[in-house]
């Protein structure tokens, strides 16, 4: 069975900082999607970003980017010149890309707080 | 398009009442899905539909039902609420997918409190 793992329950960035946060997962698929969910105190959750594991380009969005390392299944997410709104729990997911696979695979998460 | 939508926002239950939890969404998603979040827990899976008519079981299905009769609707039933299953509750949907990826679309929660 497939596992996400977030080792950083809390992290701390100063407001225009970079900071990094860690997922690792455990899987014996070969293919797959990972994502990054973001929280913030309303309880939606948003998509940050997403990769595809064929893919060796690491995603970016705007001030988001990943660092995929498929040989180590790793996959950190570095959120750059960080905004007073980064501030939120963060979630890694991992879903199979086996066809009609729906359910997805969620990190515990990480808790980001950018202060001023 | 309002997306996915849950109803109520918040819910205070007594042990051993039941109670349903509705999700709708506008979108004419195949897939439709129910998690639970809990603290340091992340989101589970409790249970999931590809299609009006097929629903299947997730990670924690115990103590709740589902049925999915039309494309719209994903009610979740809690048979016989227990302290248990005070958690956030979040309904998301998504397109079926061929081979390309569709992002899964969340509702705002539904926050319950078993006493």
């Amino acid at each position: 069975a497939q596992t996400v793992t977030q080792s950083q329950p809390e992290m701390s960035v100063q407001e225009a900082e970079t900071v990094t946060l860690s997922c690792t997962y455990d899987t014996s698929e070969s293919d797959y999607y990972l994502f990054w969910y973001k929280q913030p105190p309303s309880r939606q959750m948003i998509l940050v970003i997403r990769q595809e594991a064929y893919k060796q380009q690491n995603a970016t969005e705007n001030r988001f980017s990943v660092n995929f390392q498929k040989a180590a299944k790793s996959f950190s997410l570095k959120i750059s010149d960080s905004q007073l709104g980064d501030a939120a729990m963060y979630f890694c997911a991992y879903r199979s890309s086996t066809s009609g696979t729906y359910k997805y695979i969620f990190g515990t998460g990480t808790r980001l707080k950018v202060l001023a | 398009n309002a997306g996915v939508t849950q109803t109520p926002k918040f819910q205070v239950l007594k042990t051993g009442q039941s109670m349903t939890l509705q999700c709708a969404q506008d979108m004419n998603h195949e897939y439709m899905s129910w998690y639970r979040q809990d603290p340091g827990m992340g989101l589970r899976l409790i249970h999931y539909s590809v299609g009006a008519g097929i629903t299947d079981q997730g990670e924690v299905p115990n103590g709740y039902n589902v049925s999915r009769s039309t494309t719209e609707d994903f009610p979740l039933r809690l048979l016989s609420a227990a302290p248990s299953q005070t958690s956030v509750y979040f309904c998301a949907s998504r397109k079926q997918p061929g081979t390309s990826v569709y992002e899964q679309y969340f509702g705002p929660g539904t926050r319950l409190t078993v006493t």
